[in-house]
Protein backbone atom coordinates (compact mmCIF):
# COMPACT_ATOMS: atom_id res chain seq x y z
CA UNK A 1 0.00 0.00 0.00
CA UNK A 2 1.08 3.51 -1.03
CA UNK A 3 1.34 6.37 1.86
CA UNK A 4 2.65 9.88 2.46
CA UNK A 5 3.85 11.34 5.58
CA UNK A 6 4.34 14.78 6.88
CA UNK A 7 5.98 15.01 9.91
CA UNK A 8 4.85 18.58 10.51
CA UNK A 9 2.00 20.29 11.42
CA UNK A 10 2.80 23.33 10.80
CA UNK A 11 6.25 25.15 9.82
CA UNK A 12 6.56 28.88 10.90
CA UNK A 13 8.98 31.11 9.37
CA UNK A 14 9.58 34.68 8.85
CA UNK A 15 8.94 36.56 5.48
CA UNK A 16 12.11 36.45 3.23
CA UNK A 17 13.09 33.59 5.01
CA UNK A 18 13.59 30.27 2.98
CA UNK A 19 11.06 27.26 4.02
CA UNK A 20 10.79 24.22 3.71
CA UNK A 21 7.91 21.69 3.92
CA UNK A 22 8.68 17.98 5.12
CA UNK A 23 7.23 14.97 2.82
CA UNK A 24 8.33 11.51 2.68
CA UNK A 25 6.68 8.47 0.94
CA UNK A 26 6.32 5.01 0.60
CA UNK A 27 5.15 2.95 -2.84
CA UNK A 28 6.22 -0.27 -3.95
CA UNK A 29 7.29 1.02 -7.83
CA UNK A 30 8.09 4.03 -8.66
CA UNK A 31 6.07 7.14 -7.72
CA UNK A 32 4.45 10.04 -9.59
CA UNK A 33 4.46 12.90 -6.45
CA UNK A 34 2.26 15.67 -5.87
CA UNK A 35 2.24 18.70 -3.71
CA UNK A 36 -1.20 21.21 -3.54
CA UNK A 37 -1.94 23.98 -1.67
CA UNK A 38 -5.29 24.90 0.18
CA UNK A 39 -6.20 28.33 1.16
CA UNK A 40 -8.55 29.06 3.94
CA UNK A 41 -11.86 28.30 2.36
CA UNK A 42 -11.17 27.07 -0.96
CA UNK A 43 -10.34 23.47 -2.74
CA UNK A 44 -6.86 22.51 -3.56
CA UNK A 45 -4.70 23.72 -6.17
CA UNK A 46 -2.00 21.93 -7.75
CA UNK A 47 1.31 23.59 -7.11
CA UNK A 48 3.64 20.56 -9.07
CA UNK A 49 4.43 17.29 -9.73
CA UNK A 50 7.68 14.72 -10.08
CA UNK A 51 7.57 12.63 -13.04
CA UNK A 52 10.95 11.42 -14.03
CA UNK A 53 14.46 13.07 -15.25
CA UNK A 54 15.64 16.13 -12.56
CA UNK A 55 15.03 15.96 -9.20
CA UNK A 56 14.44 19.29 -8.27
CA UNK A 57 10.97 20.43 -9.67
CA UNK A 58 9.91 23.92 -10.01
CA UNK A 59 5.99 24.77 -9.94
CA UNK A 60 4.17 27.85 -9.27
CA UNK A 61 4.24 30.74 -7.02
CA UNK A 62 8.13 30.25 -6.49
CA UNK A 63 7.90 26.75 -5.68
CA UNK A 64 10.15 24.48 -5.80
CA UNK A 65 10.45 20.69 -4.58
CA UNK A 66 13.34 18.20 -4.32
CA UNK A 67 12.87 14.56 -5.18
CA UNK A 68 15.07 12.65 -3.64
CA UNK A 69 14.73 8.15 -4.00
CA UNK A 70 17.43 7.24 -1.44
CA UNK A 71 15.60 8.87 1.34
CA UNK A 72 12.16 8.43 -0.47
CA UNK A 73 11.18 11.99 0.41
CA UNK A 74 9.83 15.17 -1.71
CA UNK A 75 10.61 18.34 0.40
CA UNK A 76 8.72 21.58 -1.08
CA UNK A 77 10.90 24.50 -0.78
CA UNK A 78 10.45 28.51 -1.53
CA UNK A 79 14.22 30.40 -1.43
CA UNK A 80 11.81 33.66 0.54
CA UNK A 81 8.97 33.29 1.79
CA UNK A 82 6.01 35.65 1.90
CA UNK A 83 2.85 36.36 4.31
CA UNK A 84 0.80 35.17 1.04
CA UNK A 85 1.86 31.91 1.14
CA UNK A 86 0.28 30.91 4.83
CA UNK A 87 -1.69 28.09 3.47
CA UNK A 88 -2.50 24.37 4.66
CA UNK A 89 -0.23 22.23 1.69
CA UNK A 90 -0.66 18.62 1.16
CA UNK A 91 2.07 16.06 -0.91
CA UNK A 92 0.51 13.28 -2.24
CA UNK A 93 1.80 9.83 -4.15
CA UNK A 94 0.68 7.51 -6.82
CA UNK A 95 2.28 4.45 -7.77
CA UNK A 96 3.44 4.88 -11.75
CA UNK A 97 2.40 1.61 -12.82
CA UNK A 98 -0.94 0.58 -13.73
CA UNK A 99 -3.48 3.12 -11.86
CA UNK A 100 -3.48 3.58 -8.26
CA UNK A 101 -5.43 6.43 -6.62
CA UNK A 102 -4.14 9.30 -5.54
CA UNK A 103 -3.17 9.49 -1.69
CA UNK A 104 -2.44 12.60 0.44
CA UNK A 105 -0.60 12.99 3.41
CA UNK A 106 -2.38 15.06 6.43
CA UNK A 107 -1.25 18.30 5.45
CA UNK A 108 1.07 21.32 7.06
CA UNK A 109 -0.08 24.19 7.95
CA UNK A 110 2.56 27.18 6.66
CA UNK A 111 2.46 30.53 8.86
CA UNK A 112 4.92 33.09 7.45
CA UNK A 113 4.76 35.53 9.70
CA UNK A 114 5.47 39.55 8.97
CA UNK B 1 -14.10 28.95 -17.35
CA UNK B 2 -12.38 25.44 -16.33
CA UNK B 3 -13.90 24.58 -12.74
CA UNK B 4 -15.36 21.79 -10.82
CA UNK B 5 -18.79 23.23 -8.78
CA UNK B 6 -19.88 21.41 -6.41
CA UNK B 7 -23.28 22.35 -4.12
CA UNK B 8 -24.43 23.20 -1.69
CA UNK B 9 -21.63 25.22 -0.66
CA UNK B 10 -22.95 24.66 3.42
CA UNK B 11 -25.10 21.73 4.59
CA UNK B 12 -27.15 21.29 7.85
CA UNK B 13 -28.80 18.22 8.45
CA UNK B 14 -30.19 15.92 11.01
CA UNK B 15 -29.03 11.80 11.47
CA UNK B 16 -30.79 9.49 8.96
CA UNK B 17 -32.12 12.87 6.54
CA UNK B 18 -30.98 11.55 3.44
CA UNK B 19 -29.21 13.97 1.11
CA UNK B 20 -26.93 14.23 -2.29
CA UNK B 21 -24.20 16.42 -2.52
CA UNK B 22 -23.73 17.15 -6.09
CA UNK B 23 -20.31 17.30 -8.24
CA UNK B 24 -20.39 18.85 -11.96
CA UNK B 25 -16.89 19.52 -14.56
CA UNK B 26 -17.05 20.81 -17.80
CA UNK B 27 -13.50 19.48 -18.21
CA UNK B 28 -14.79 16.70 -20.01
CA UNK B 29 -12.87 14.77 -17.48
CA UNK B 30 -12.97 10.61 -17.36
CA UNK B 31 -11.96 10.66 -13.67
CA UNK B 32 -13.82 11.81 -10.73
CA UNK B 33 -13.20 11.15 -6.94
CA UNK B 34 -15.09 12.33 -3.79
CA UNK B 35 -12.53 13.01 -0.86
CA UNK B 36 -13.24 14.18 3.00
CA UNK B 37 -11.09 16.40 4.94
CA UNK B 38 -10.46 15.99 8.63
CA UNK B 39 -8.31 17.88 10.80
CA UNK B 40 -5.45 15.52 11.73
CA UNK B 41 -6.50 13.47 9.13
CA UNK B 42 -5.75 15.42 5.82
CA UNK B 43 -8.25 14.13 2.61
CA UNK B 44 -9.17 10.31 2.67
CA UNK B 45 -11.06 9.06 -0.54
CA UNK B 46 -14.51 8.20 -0.71
CA UNK B 47 -15.27 6.79 -4.10
CA UNK B 48 -13.90 7.41 -7.72
CA UNK B 49 -15.27 7.15 -11.06
CA UNK B 50 -13.19 6.26 -13.75
CA UNK B 51 -15.74 7.09 -16.65
CA UNK B 52 -19.33 6.86 -16.44
CA UNK B 53 -20.87 3.54 -15.34
CA UNK B 54 -17.56 2.57 -13.92
CA UNK B 55 -16.89 3.49 -10.32
CA UNK B 56 -15.04 1.74 -7.41
CA UNK B 57 -14.02 2.20 -3.26
CA UNK B 58 -11.69 4.63 -2.13
CA UNK B 59 -10.65 4.51 1.36
CA UNK B 60 -13.45 5.35 3.79
CA UNK B 61 -16.38 4.47 1.67
CA UNK B 62 -18.90 3.22 4.80
CA UNK B 63 -22.77 5.27 4.34
CA UNK B 64 -21.71 6.98 0.34
CA UNK B 65 -22.92 5.82 -2.62
CA UNK B 66 -22.19 7.80 -6.00
CA UNK B 67 -23.31 7.26 -9.49
CA UNK B 68 -21.65 8.53 -12.55
CA UNK B 69 -24.84 8.77 -15.39
CA UNK B 70 -22.61 11.28 -17.39
CA UNK B 71 -19.86 12.21 -17.70
CA UNK B 72 -20.11 15.55 -15.94
CA UNK B 73 -21.63 14.70 -13.05
CA UNK B 74 -20.55 12.74 -10.39
CA UNK B 75 -23.09 13.41 -7.10
CA UNK B 76 -22.27 11.93 -3.66
CA UNK B 77 -25.41 10.48 -2.16
CA UNK B 78 -25.69 9.84 2.55
CA UNK B 79 -28.69 7.87 2.38
CA UNK B 80 -28.45 8.08 6.30
CA UNK B 81 -26.45 10.33 7.66
CA UNK B 82 -24.48 10.23 10.92
CA UNK B 83 -23.29 12.29 13.21
CA UNK B 84 -19.32 10.87 11.94
CA UNK B 85 -20.17 11.73 9.02
CA UNK B 86 -19.91 15.83 9.55
CA UNK B 87 -16.94 16.69 7.27
CA UNK B 88 -15.94 18.68 4.84
CA UNK B 89 -15.94 17.05 1.15
CA UNK B 90 -14.51 17.69 -1.99
CA UNK B 91 -15.14 16.56 -5.70
CA UNK B 92 -12.18 16.14 -7.85
CA UNK B 93 -11.38 15.84 -11.60
CA UNK B 94 -9.04 14.55 -14.00
CA UNK B 95 -7.91 13.32 -17.55
CA UNK B 96 -7.46 9.72 -16.89
CA UNK B 97 -5.18 8.93 -20.04
CA UNK B 98 -2.13 9.28 -17.63
CA UNK B 99 -1.48 8.83 -14.12
CA UNK B 100 0.77 11.46 -13.72
CA UNK B 101 -2.32 14.47 -14.26
CA UNK B 102 -3.20 16.44 -11.61
CA UNK B 103 -6.39 17.15 -9.89
CA UNK B 104 -8.78 19.50 -10.36
CA UNK B 105 -10.90 20.33 -6.70
CA UNK B 106 -14.14 21.95 -6.23
CA UNK B 107 -14.25 24.42 -3.37
CA UNK B 108 -15.98 21.86 -1.23
CA UNK B 109 -19.37 21.61 0.75
CA UNK B 110 -18.87 21.72 4.60
CA UNK B 111 -21.70 19.14 6.04
CA UNK B 112 -22.81 19.20 9.56
CA UNK B 113 -25.17 16.33 10.64
CA UNK B 114 -26.61 17.02 14.31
Amino acid sequence: AQSVAQPEDQVNVAEGNPLTVKCTYSVSGNPYLFWYVQYPNRGLQFLLKYITGDNLVKGSYGFEAEFNKSQTSFHLKKPSALVSDSALYFCAVREKAGYSTLTFGKGTMLLVSP
Amino acid sequence: EAQVTQNPRYLITVTGKKLTVTCSQNMNHEYMSWYRQDPGLGLRQIYYSMNVEVTDKGDVPEGYKVSRKEKRNFPLILESPSPNQTSLYFCASSFKGRTNEKLFFGSGTQLSVL
